[in-house]
């Protein structure tokens, strides 16, 4: 799996859009770009994943640059509820990493009042 | 809402202890993982499966052990605990790959302190 290189910490307030950051410099053409998030003491949730193009769900958005070496969550209006450590991971589709996710150390994002 | 499941959430145990986490899911998943995790410390990878009689030894090497008898069980087991062995213990699973990529579901986690 390529590594990510994501800062931190990051603040937001509530209401506002949060966008977090990620490099994938040396991702491969194969690799997704996964968006997980983890609220204290809880297991990762997913929250988004993409290829090239980018994509929208219920919970967030992905934008990724056109040369895919980084990418952007964007949480369209933060609540307190999105405080948490957000996980950028680029995925090799294929060998022996299949399927398996690689966790760094991630954004610890923290929304304020 | 991703249907995985893990007992118990929360353990106490002495030292010298056999336990086994629970950890089931009706996704009709293949593929199952078991993470460890310390407090404000990164995931680790320690078992993963791709299916019934598979097992594999992740990443970060673990004492524990795993089986998996039937697609939706994926217990682990520690035959003699050991305060070391005090860690959150994360469960997951994924759909098959498909063309949209490989998503992992995970459970709420297990908590287990040996004293």
């Amino acid at each position: 799996d390529a590594k990510t290189t994501q800062p931190t910490s990051m603040d937001c307030a509530e209401g506002r859009a949060a966008n977090l950051p990620c490099n994938h410099s040396t991702i491969s053409g194969n690799e997704y770009v996964y968006w997980y998030r983890q609220i204290h003491s809880q297991g990762p949730q997913y929250i988004i994943h993409g290829l090239k193009n980018n994509e929208t769900n219920e919970m967030a958005s992905l934008i990724i640059t056109e040369d895919r070496k980084s990418s952007t969550l964007i949480l369209p209006h933060a609540t307190l509820r999105d405080t948490a450590v957000y996980y950028c991971i680029a995925e090799n589709a294929g060998g022996t990493s299949y399927g398996k996710l690689t966790f760094g150390q991630g954004t610890i994002l923290t929304v304020h009042p | 809402e991703a249907d995985i499941y893990q007992t118990p959430r929360y353990l106490v145990i002495g030292t010298g202890k056999k336990i086994t986490l629970e950890c089931s899911q009706t996704m009709g998943h293949d593929k199952m993982y078991w993470y460890q995790q310390d407090p404000g410390m990164e995931l680790h990878l320690i078992h993963y499966s791709y299916g019934v009689n598979s097992t594999e030894k992740g990443d970060l090497s673990s004492e524990s052990t795993v089986s998996r008898i039937r697609t939706e069980h994926f217990p682990l087991t520690l035959e003699s605990a050991r305060p070391s062995h005090t860690s959150q213990y994360l469960c997951a699973s994924s759909e098959p790959r498909g063309t949209s990529g490989n998503t992992i579901y995970f459970g709420e986690g297990s908590w287990l302190t040996v004293v």
